[in-house]
């Protein structure tokens, strides 16, 4: 079974400063782990995913995320947040393989402030 | 390339009453997953097909809750009769691998 756990309901940050989102899994196998951003009345659009490979993945929009086994942990960053990055953010992990179910944590409200 | 539709956007209803929502995934995108989202919350797997095939409906409340997808396309979720509790938003996602593309969901609210 997985599970997600991402700390920090709301984070707020001024525009042009460094966003860190956490996010940390529990998974018996190896996992594949993504985070989605959602926009109000949206629904989910990804960012990027960690499969296999480079530890270090770069998505859309200048966000990155380093998956790192030790600490089971996949947090999102972005060097300096953008007004248009307030948003809704999910982390999101699955068991990989064939198994395409996704669990997701609750979530984390990122505020921009001007 | 169109994304995944789903239809209505918005739906109020009151309790006991049934409701339906219906989506269109992504062309060639063979599996299908229907979300339910609280507020406040992460999205939660209600159930998902493959082609026609109901793979993983653990999580669907079977005693209200029905899904088809015929010919492996468009896919209707049914809920009868509404609680209140079900006011949620309902998400509809279609993938061809491990990628899931998110529709824009349906906001239902049950008074």
């Amino acid at each position: 079974a997985q599970s997600v756990t991402q700390l920090g309901s709301h984070v707020s940050v001024s525009e042009g400063a460094l966003v860190l989102l956490r996010c940390n899994y529990s998974s018996s196998v190896p996992p594949y782990l993504f985070w989605y951003v959602q926009y109000p009345n949206q629904g989910l659009q990804l960012l990027l995913k960690y499969t296999t490979g480079a530890t270090l993945v770069k998505g859309i929009n200048g966000f990155e995320a380093e998956f790192k086994k030790s600490e089971t942990s996949f947090h999102l960053t972005k060097p300096s947040a953008h007004m248009s990055d307030a948003a809704e953010y999910f982390c999101a992990v699955s068991a990989g393989g064939s198994n395409y179910k996704l669990t997701f944590g609750k979530g984390t409200l990122l505020t921009v402030n001007p | 390339e169109a994304g995944v539709v789903q239809s209505p956007r918005y739906k109020i209803i009151e309790k006991k009453q049934p409701v339906a929502f219906w989506c269109n995934p992504i062309s060639g995108h063979n599996t299908l997953y229907w979300y339910r989202q609280n507020l406040g919350q992460g999205p939660e797997l209600l159930i998902r097909y493959e082609n026609e095939e109901a793979v993983d409906d653990s999580q669907l409340p079977k005693d209200r809750f029905s899904a088809e997808r015929l010919k492996g396309v468009d896919s209707t979720l049914k809920i009868q009769p509404a609680e209140l509790g079900d006011s949620a938003v309902y998400l509809c996602a279609s993938s061809l691998l491990y990628e899931q593309y998110f529709g824009p969901g349906t906001r239902l609210t049950v008074t």
